[in-house]
């Protein structure tokens, strides 16, 4: 398996709603990694995840939560969101977190927040 | 920190044509430049990448050259296609904050036919 697989592939929620975004790799692969994408814009790097804890946090409000069960999987759950933060989601995932460690990329999430 | 500039914005050019998107950043300590497509609804893929160590890369009518001196490297299509449409984003990523891709503005590709 050589993918990066997210769900869903798209997310309607209210400002008061709360929703997870889900991340999956079978890659072995032991750094992932959460991105936001505005459109016409490259992606934007939140959250790092190496070994399973948390690496790198981005000044990221808290109003997103990341989590990383195991090595497999990258969750991040969402609560009282803002219309501005309506964007594609993508996740990545790279062996390490080695200079040249290839990151490798999910089809995204599009959330739209009401 | 590291930053990235892209040029151009925007490229048209005649199928069968050749296409050259250039790239500098600001770290001398990057080590790794990787380029990636995205596809309108995409997700961003990897396309060709080099390393530092390595001053140009070719993978069938794609080519990147890398020049440390000047740190500035640059995506070459030759040949093109129309299934080369897309956006291009170049990046890199620094041996000192290994974890972090800093990726340019990106490069919209039109290939007229």
């Amino acid at each position: 398996d050589t993918e990066v697989t997210q769900t869903p592939k798209h997310l309607v929620m209210g400002m008061t709603n709360k929703k997870s975004l889900k991340c999956e790799q079978h890659m072995g692969h032991r750094a992932m990694y959460w991105y936001k994408q505005k459109a016409k814009k490259p992606p934007e790097l939140m959250f790092v995840y190496s070994y399973e804890k948390l690496s790198i946090n981005e000044s990221v409000p808290s109003r997103f939560s990341p989590e990383c069960p195991n090595s497999s999987l990258l969750n991040l759950h969402l609560h009282a969101l803002q219309p501005e933060d309506s964007a594609l989601y993508l996740c990545a995932s790279s062996q390490g977190e080695s200079g040249t460690d290839t990151q490798y990329f999910g089809p995204g999430t599009r959330l739209t927040v009401l | 920190g590291e930053n990235v500039e892209q040029h151009p914005s925007t490229l048209s050019v005649q199928e069968g044509d050749s296409a050259v998107i250039k790239c500098t950043y600001s770290d001398s300590a990057s080590n790794y430049f990787p380029w990636y497509k995205q596809e309108l609804g995409k997700r961003p893929q990897l396309i060709i990448d080099i390393r530092s160590n390595v001053g140009e890369k070719k993978d069938q009518r794609i080519a990147v050259t890398l020049n440390k001196t000047a740190k500035h490297f640059s995506l070459h299509i030759t040949e093109t296609q129309p299934e080369d449409s897309a956006v291009y984003f170049c990046a890199a990523r620094s041996y000192s904050s290994a974890s972090k891709i800093i990726f340019g503005s990106g490069t919209r590709l039109s290939i007229r036919p």
